[in-house]
């Protein structure tokens, strides 16, 4: 199986300043590593993903970085704003025994990101 | 159409009643999943259907009962719950060729 290890569980910045959350993964055959903003009472919602052949992946002010060796990777956020605000998770697919994983991935325990203006 | 829907919105049910949540996607994606989720917790996965059958039961008590009728529809049905049944609950498509889940907005449910 996965094991997903993320820090840290709370984050205060102040608007424009950057966030960096990471996470760690336990199997070295994860090639799929997605982040998942949850908003009070929302669903979550994928806000940038990274597949194991890149090292970095960029969107806007939202970055992912991934380190195959180290097995880690992170979500940056830079010039952070209020409705940055919310709960976010990383993730990593479940092996599984003979690839019968169907997709299931594991979750880390989440980081609330609280953006102060 | 790229949403997944949930109905209802929120459920407030008894511990004896019976009662359904409904999911429905129009992506056609044939892996679908149940997820339960309490408070600034992650979503912690309950079932996975992949092409209508159920591949993954996440030893679930069996006061939950899931159904996928066909490719677009996934239900979730609900008998004698406790009270710490009460949670959100997600639903998720993903099309069996990609990585990428997509939840649907959730059933609130409150066990009284």
């Amino acid at each position: 199986g996965e094991n997903v290890e993320q820090h840290p569980s709370t984050l205060s910045v102040q608007e424009g300043d950057s966030a960096v959350i990471k996470c760690t993964y336990s199997d070295s055959a994860s090639n799929y590593f997605p982040w998942y903003k949850q908003e009070l009472g929302k669903r979550p919602q994928l806000i940038i993903d990274i597949r194991s052949n890149v090292g970095e992946k960029k969107d806007q002010r939202i970055a992912v970085t991934l380190n195959k060796t180290a097995k880690h990777f992170s979500l940056h956020i830079t010039e952070t704003q209020p409705e940055d605000s919310a709960v976010y998770f990383c993730a990593a697919p479940w092996g599984g025994a003979g690839g019968t994983s169907y997709g299931k991935l594991t979750f880390g325990q989440g980081t609330i990101l609280t953006v102060h203006p | 159409d790229t949403e997944v829907t949930q109905t209802p919105k929120h459920l407030v049910m008894g511990m004896t009643n019976k009662k359904s949540l409904k999911c429905e996607q129009h992506m056609g994606h044939r892996a679908m999943y149940w997820y339960k989720q309490k408070a600034k917790k992650p979503p912690e996965l309950m079932f996975v259907y992949s092409y209508e059958k159920l591949s993954i039961n996440e030893s679930v008590p069996s006061r939950f009962s899931p159904e996928c009728p066909n490719s677009s529809l996934l239900n979730l049905h609900l008998h004698a719950l406790q009270p710490e049944d009460s949670a959100l609950y997600l639903c998720a498509s993903r099309d069996v060729g990609g990585d990428e889940q997509y939840f649907g907005p959730g059933t609130r449910l409150t066990v009284t």
